[in-house]
C-alpha cells in the first residue's frame, strides 16, 4: 500500500515564475492538506481540500491556490514566486474531513526560489 | 503564526539516556500530536493524545498532557542513535484536521 507521494522531489525556480506541486494521497484517503515548512521552522497550514473543494485556508495570500481531482489527488500552485516562498512543501492525507484519524505526510517537495 | 513552542530548542544526549521534550500551546485544543522529522523530510506521526486524556504510552514513548497549563511533554526512554531527528508537537483545535505546529526540538543521540 503506497503512502502519500509527492512530486517533484526538488524544484528550482526564479522570482516571478509559477510552480505546480503534486500530491497523491494514501490509498483510501479523501482529504488532502498542504503545509509550508521554512528552514528551521515548523510546518504552517496552507489549505485543505475535501470533495474537490477548499474547506479550510491558513494565512497565505491568493498567490497560493490548489485543486483536488476526482481521484483525490491534489495540486498546489504558487504564482509570482518570491524568495520567501523557498521552503519544503508537505502534503498530508486523511480519511474523512472531520474525523479523528491520523494524518499521513508525504516526503515533501523542496522548492528553491532564486 | 505558530501555536506553541517546544522546549528545549535542541537536545544532545548519549545513547541509552532518556530524552524529554516539552510543548506549550496557547488556545484550547481537541487533541495534541507529536511528530518526528528526519533530515528535513516528511513527518512521521508518533502519538496522539486527546484533550480528555492525561497520559499515553507507545513503545518507548510516553506523552503527558496538562490542559490546565496548556502543555505537553514527550519522553523517549532508552534513546538510540536512530532517534536523532526533529520532534514537533501539533495541536488540533477542533474537528477538521488543521494542525498547528510548534517550531520543534532537535534531538541528537550520540552513540
Amino acid at each position: 500500500d503506497a503512502g502519500v507521494t509527492q512530486s517533484p522531489t526538488h524544484l528550482i525556480k526564479t522570482r516571478g515564475q509559477q510552480v505546480t506541486l503534486r500530491c497523491s494521497p494514501k490509498s483510501g484517503h479523501d482529504t488532502v492538506s498542504w503545509y509550508q515548512q521554512a528552514l528551521g521552522q515548523g510546518p504552517q497550514f496552507i489549505f485543505q481540500y475535501y470533495e474537490e473543494e477548499e474547506r479550510q485556508r491558513g494565512n497565505f495570500p491568493d498567490r497560493f491556490s490548489g485543486h483536488q481531482f476526482p481521484n483525490y489527488s491534489s495540486e498546489l500552485n504558487v504564482n509570482a514566486l518570491l524568495l520567501g516562498d523557498s521552503a519544503l512543501y508537505l502534503c498530508a492525507s486523511i480519511w474523512g474531513f472531520d474525523s479523528y484519524n491520523e494524518q499521513f505526510f508525504g516526503p515533501g517537495t523542496r522548492l528553491t526560489v532564486l | 503564526s505558530q501555536q506553541g513552542e517546544e522546549d528545549p530548542q535542541a537536545l544532545s544526549i548519549q545513547e541509552g539516556e532518556n530524552a524529554t521534550m516539552n510543548c506549550s500551546y496557547k488556545t484550547s485544543i481537541n487533541n495534541l500530536q507529536w511528530y518526528r522529522q528526519n533530515s528535513g523530510r516528511g513527518l512521521v506521526h508518533l502519538i496522539l493524545i486527546r484533550s480528555n486524556e492525561r497520559e499515553k504510552h507507545s513503545g518507548r514513548l510516553r506523552v503527558t498532557l496538562d490542559t490546565s497549563k496548556k502543555s505537553s511533554s514527550l519522553l523517549i526512554t532508552a534513546s538510540r542513535a536512530a532517534d536523532t531527528a526533529s520532534y514537533f508537537c501539533a495541536t488540533e483545535r477542533e474537528y477538521g484536521n488543521k494542525l498547528v505546529f510548534g517550531a520543534g526540538t532537535i534531538l541528537r543521540v550520540k552513540s
